[in-house]
């Protein structure tokens, strides 16, 4: 199975900060990389695919970025509203495989 | 509206049965895989099937030879029987949308499901 690896676990940041979130695979997924927020008590939201599409609905400030084991999740200015997880998820391979997931916390 | 929503969780002990149920509704059901994920309280989130449009089943190794999953598209409705239950199957189970390899576009609210003795 291939390993998903996400950094930070957590972090703090203010109102309007730029945030970046990282994930690791551990072998090649192309750009099979797709990314969910989830906040307290709801089920995950699809934010972005195929590593930088942006799924319908969600603000431009969310970009994805990245190709083969290497992807980024950017913020570019942190509303109160995307206090949440994020995970990111290959499709490459089955099984579908998740990162360990990033809480994003206000400072 | 696209709407999916679980049912059939509950508390079950070890090594009993349990069956989950997922009704869609808002969108032309055959046409779409759908997928099972779970999440244990607190913890990140697990794939646990999927299945093609074509009836076709996938499992992770966790759960393979013990979870069945299965679609009924008369009744635009996604099932998950699992067997063997234990402890480290408690969690909630979404019920999810699958769009090929771009993800999970819609999720259901999650039913939760307890092993214990």
């Amino acid at each position: 199975d291939i390993q998903m690896t996400q950094s930070p676990s957590s972090l703090s940041a203010s109102v309007g900060d730029r945030v970046t979130i990282t994930c690791r695979a551990s072998q090649s997924i192309s750009s099979y990389l797709n990314w969910f927020q989830q906040k307290p008590g709801k089920a995950p939201k699809l934010l972005i695919y195929a590593t930088s599409s942006l799924q319908s609905g969600v603000p431009s400030r969310f970009s994805g970025s990245g190709s083969g084991t290497d992807f980024t999740l950017t913020i570019s200015s942190l509303q109160p509203e995307d206090f949440a997880t994020y995970y990111c998820q290959q499709s490459y391979s089955t099984p579908p495989t998740f990162g360990q997931g990033t809480k994003v916390e206000i400072k | 509206e696209v709407q999916l929503v679980e049912s059939g969780g509950g508390l079950v002990q070890p090594g009993r049965s349990l069956r989950l149920s997922c009704a869609a509704s808002g969108f032309t059901f055959s046409t779409y895989d759908m997928h099972w994920v779970r999440q244990a309280i607190g913890k990140g989130l697990e794939w646990v099937s999927g299945i093609g449009t074509a009836g076709d089943p996938y499992y992770p190794g966790s759960v393979k030879g013990r979870f069945t999953i299965s679609r009924e598209n008369a009744k635009n409705s996604v099932y998950l029987q699992m067997n063997s239950l234990r402890p480290g199957d408690t969690a909630v189970y979404y019920c999810a949308r699958g769009v090929g390899r771009n993800g999970y576009d819609y999720w259901g609210q999650g039913t939760l499901v307890t092993v214990s003795s």
